[in-house]
């Protein structure tokens, strides 16, 4: 199984403030999946990245692939309360594709 | 009902007691799994159904035991579990995982909170 470490582990910020999480292997992914856990809730998947080097917006969210699969980043921009939860990523294990492999997340809190 | 959902939320059990976690999915889906998950480490997959035949038990102890009757409910049998089994424990489906990863979304319920004694 191929292995995810994201970083940093927690993060606090400022409403409006930006923040970047980061997720990386020292394996070759063929694709990566970021997922957003609320409080309470199960993962919900945010977006898929695919081709190396693909930069994906999703409102104030902005995800990116490097250009040799091995990481992805996540950006928020002027971070609001709602983005707060645990974000995760995951990718395809070695054998089966529709495995998931995921990392252990970065609990983001976003005050007021 | 929509999506996937869990029952109980939460569950405080001993040692000798002998319990269940009921998961359900309204979506249609063909395969449905079990997660652990523990605090500061990565989701576990523990066991994968499709179409009502198990798939995958990724070594999972048999004080875990699955139970898929139907493509719509799967449960997960307890007993005799250890103080390190506690863990919120999430359900999730999808609709074919034969079609692969980029083709699969998987659909989590909220997990059930499992506290051992």
């Amino acid at each position: 199984t191929q292995l995810l470490e994201q970083s940093p582990q927690f993060l606090s910020i400022q409403e409006g403030e930006n923040l970047t999480v980061y997720c990386n292997s020292s394996s070759v992914f063929s694709s990566l999946q970021w997922y957003r856990q609320e409080p309470g809730e199960g993962p919900v998947l945010l977006v898929t990245v695919v081709t190396g080097g693909e930069v994906k917006k999703l409102k104030r969210l902005t995800f990116q692939f490097g250009d040799a699969r091995k990481d992805s980043s996540l950006h928020i921009t002027a971070a609001q309360p709602g983005d707060t939860g645990l974000y995760l990523c995951a990718g395809p294990a070695v054998s089966n594709d529709y495995k998931l492999s995921f990392g252990a997340g970065t609990t983001v809190t976003v005050r007021a | 009902e929509t999506g996937v959902t869990q029952t109980p939320r939460h569950l405080v059990m001993g040692m000798t007691n002998k319990k269940s976690l009921k998961c359900e999915q309204h979506l249609g889906h063909n395969a449905m799994y079990w997660y652990k998950q523990s605090a500061k480490k990565p989701l576990e997959l523990m066991f994968v159904y499709s179409l009502e035949e198990r798939v995958e038990n990724n070594s999972v102890p048999s004080r875990f035991s699955p139970e898929c009757p139907n493509s719509s409910h799967l449960f997960l049998h307890l007993h005799t579990l250890q103080p390190e089994d506690s863990a919120l424990y999430l359900c999730a489906s999808s609709q074919d995982p034969q079609q692969g990863f980029l083709q699969e979304t998987q659909y989590f319920g909220p997990g059930t909170r499992l506290l051992v004694l």
